[in-house]
């Protein structure tokens, strides 16, 4: 069974620009979320996604939005570039589509350089 | 606002000595706990969970985690730790609430030496 796949693996982007960050869950989950990881504030919830409709958000700006298809497969984009978007994005899914039981199954993950 | 704290950045460990990697959490309800294993240049791994019944909750790869109410910890453990422990391990935590969200310490590198 395939795990969750992130793409692209890295990317570089400078000031300004914008960025799409794609994830294809495993197969059968509903559920999407998105976290941000960086050295200094950790890992943080960025939203949650189930049956294409966004059903939690967390602390983050306009500028980070994402969306879910109906094939599960979610993206995310991040506009308006800044150097504190540096980041590794962890995209992880859950079956039935709750963070309540917490079985989160992490992506590898993609690492965004903001110049 | 819940809170989760782990209390050591980094634990030095020699191999087949026994550890402890400590979590604290603070919240108003009731929670579920969790740990995660992050090995390097990958996604995290569920180790463990706490959702209700017996506070001693057992994990993949040896590990082992006990939920203190009274204390708010869930301190995760292990006998005898292997080279290929070598990670970085999350404390998370998730309230009961309509809007749940999943809350992650800011991490714990456990490096092994031989």
């Amino acid at each position: 069974k395939a795990g969750v796949t992130q793409t692209p693996r890295y990317l570089i982007k400078t000031r300004g620009q914008q960025v799409t960050l794609s994830c294809s869950p495993i197969s059968g989950h509903r559920s999407v979320s998105w976290y941000q990881q960086t050295p200094g504030q950790g890992l943080q919830f960025l939203f949650e996604y189930f049956s294409e409709t966004q059903r939690n958000k967390g602390n983050f700006p306009g500028r980070f939005s994402g969306r879910q298809f109906s094939n599960s497969r979610s993206e995310m984009n991040v506009s308006t570039l800044e150097l504190g978007d540096s980041a590794l994005y962890l995209c992880a899914s859950s079956l039935e589509g709750t963070l309540n039981t917490g079985e989160l199954f992490f992506g590898e993950g993609s690492r965004l350089t903001v110049l | 606002a819940q809170s989760v704290t782990q209390l050591d950045s980094q634990v030095p460990v020699f191999e087949e000595a026994p550890v402890e990697l400590r979590c604290n959490y603070s919240s108003s309800v009731s929670v579920y706990l969790f740990w995660y294993v992050q090995y390097p240049n990958q996604g995290l791994q569920l180790l463990l969970k706490y959702l209700s019944g017996s506070t001693l909750v057992k994990g993949i790869n040896g590990f082992e985690a006990e939920f203190n109410k009274s204390q708010t910890s869930f301190h995760l453990r292990k006998p005898s730790v292997h080279i290929s422990d070598t990670a970085e391990y999350f404390c998370a935590v998730i309230t009961y609430s309509s809007a749940s969200k999943i809350i992650f310490g800011s991490g714990t590198r456990l490096s092994i030496r031989p």
